[in-house]
């Protein structure tokens, strides 16, 4: 099983910053088939990044994401306040799917 | 418009048993994978398994299985995650995804409301 980890657990941030997250993979995800989620309090998560790079149907172009084989990384290029939520990267490469834990980016 | 609406909230006690339920709408519904996520309160994400309605083709992740029962109705286009004696341990939010593709490896683009099951004595 590959394990996501995220890092940091919660960043402090002002709406306008940029914003960087990471989640690092305990062995290589095949083909850079990873994804990133946004959860906000009481909804479901929002899918914002497939294929490590590729953003996801309606997303905004301030969220991007790079990365490959372990190393991987969700930059959000100037935060608005609706921003401020968990973020949870998920690798589908292997058997079984797994999420990291997340990291909460809360407004400084 | 692809649509998952789930079941409402349930509180049950430990021992009893449960079926919680998941439609799809807007969309061929037997040709798209279909999961289950756990999420524990204040905690992250857990992918329970997957079921593929077309020929009920199911996948347990490792901790869960033995644990539920995963199961469809293609005929009315419902996914089932069931328990047959609940535990405290179980009380959590669950939400069914929908694959993006018809692919067993794939990403979520569609999810459901969310089910709130509360287990407690």
């Amino acid at each position: 099983e590959i394990v996501l980890t995220q890092s940091p657990g919660t960043l402090s941030l002002s709406p306008g910053e940029r914003a960087t997250l990471s989640c690092r993979a305990s062995q290589s995800v095949s083909t850079n088939y990873l994804a990133w989620y946004q959860q906000k309090p009481g909804q479901a998560p929002r899918l914002l990044i497939y294929g490590a790079s590729n953003r996801a149907t309606g997303i905004p172009d301030r969220f991007s994401g790079s990365g490959s084989g372990t190393d991987f990384t969700l930059t959000i290029s100037r935060l608005e306040p609706e921003d401020f939520a968990v973020y949870y990267c998920q690798q589908y490469g292997s058997s079984p799917i797994t999420f990291g834990q997340g990291t909460r980016l809360e407004i400084k | 418009e692809v649509q998952l609406v789930q079941s409402g909230a349930e509180v049950k006690k430990p021992g009893e048993s449960l079926k919680i339920s998941c439609k799809g709408s807007g969309y061929d519904f037997t040709t798209y994978w279909i999961g289950w996520v756990r999420q524990m309160s204040g905690k992250g994400l857990e992918l329970m398994g997957i079921i593929y309605p077309r020929d009920s083709d199911t996948r347990y992740s490792p901790s869960f299985q033995g644990q539920v029962t995963i199961s469809v109705d293609k005929s009315i286009r419902t996914a089932y995650l069931q328990w047959s004696s609940l535990k405290a341990s179980d009380t959590a939010m669950y939400f069914c995804v929908r694959h993006n593709s018809g692919y067993i490896n794939n990403w979520y683009p569609y999810w459901g409301q969310g089910t709130l099951v509360t287990v407690s004595s």
